[in-house]
C-alpha cells in the first residue's frame, strides 16, 4: 500500500525566510510517480511538479526547489525568499505506477506573515 | 492549457434533496476523471474514479447509490449527491487525466462547497 506522510501540521514564517515542506512516502513499487500541489484559500489545487521514481535529479524552479531521495524516501519541497502569496495548503501525493490512483498527504498549511 | 471547470462553485441544498456537480475539461479530450472529497483542514479522498462510457468504480466505503456519478462523454462528469444530509456537506473537487496523455497527470478543477442544511 502507499502512504504519504507529511509530518508538519502548520508552519508559520516571515516573509523573505526560506521554508522546507517535507514529504516522506511509503510503497513497494519501483516505479511510481510524486508530485506536488499548492491549495490555495480559494481552494483550487496548483500542480507544482512531477517527479518519477528513475528520476533523483533535484529540481529548481524559481524560488522553488525539491529534494528527492529515494534512500530516505523522501521528498522534501523548499521555498526561498517566502512571500505572502505563498501562504497555501501544499500536499505532496504518490502515485504508484499503472495506476491512475493518487494518494495525498494531510498537507502542509504555511502560513507567510508580511 | 489544461483547464478543468466545475459548476457550481458553491451550493447550498435542503436536506433530502439532490444536487448535481459538473466537471468539464475545457480544453482537452478525458477518458478518466476522478472525484475528490475534502472535509475541513483535512485531505483530499478519492470517491471514485469515472470513466468514459462505463460505470464509476468507487473506493471503498463510499456509496456508489447516494454519489452518483455519470461521465457521458470526454469533457463531462457529473457527480450527483442523493437524498443529501448535512453530514454530506463537503468540499467536492474534481479532476481529469488527458486521454493519451503520459505520466498521469491530473489537472483539477476549483472545486464545488456543498452544504446541506
Amino acid at each position: 500500500a502507499q502512504k504519504v506522510t507529511q509530518a508538519q501540521t502548520e508552519i508559520s514564517v516571515v516573509e523573505k525566510e526560506d521554508v522546507t515542506l517535507d514529504c516522506v512516502y511509503e510503497t513497494r513499487d519501483t516505479t511510481y510517480y510524486l508530485f506536488w500541489y499548492k491549495q490555495p484559500p480559494s481552494g483550487e489545487l496548483v500542480f507544482l511538479i512531477r517527479r518519477n521514481s528513475f528520476d533523483e535529479q533535484n529540481e529548481i524552479s524559481g524560488r522553488y526547489s525539491w529534494n528527492f531521495q529515494k534512500s530516505t524516501s523522501s521528498f522534501n519541497f523548499t521555498i526561498t525568499a517566502s512571500q505572502v502569496v505563498d501562504s497555501a495548503v501544499y500536499f505532496c501525493a504518490l502515485r504508484k505506477g499503472g495506476s491512475e490512483k493518487l494518494v495525498f498527504g494531510k498537507g502542509t498549511k504555511l502560513t507567510v506573515n508580511p | 492549457g489544461a483547464v478543468v471547470s466545475q459548476h457550481p462553485s458553491w451550493v447550498i441544498c435542503k436536506s433530502g434533496t439532490s444536487v448535481k456537480i459538473e466537471c468539464r475539461s475545457l480544453d482537452f479530450q478525458a477518458t478518466t476523471m476522478f472525484w475528490y472529497r475534502q472535509f475541513p483542514k483535512q485531505s483530499l479522498m478519492l470517491m471514485a474514479t469515472s470513466n468514459e462510457g462505463s460505470k464509476a468504480t468507487y473506493e471503498q466505503g463510499v456509496e456508489k447509490d447516494k454519489f452518483l456519478i455519470n461521465h457521458a462523454s470526454l469533457t463531462l462528469s457529473t457527480l450527483t449527491v442523493t437524498s443529501a444530509h448535512p453530514e454530506d456537506s463537503s468540499f467536492y473537487i474534481c479532476s481529469a487525466r488527458r486521454t493519451g496523455g503520459t505520466g498521469g497527470e491530473q489537472y483539477f478543477g476549483p472545486g464545488t462547497r456543498l452544504t446541506v442544511t
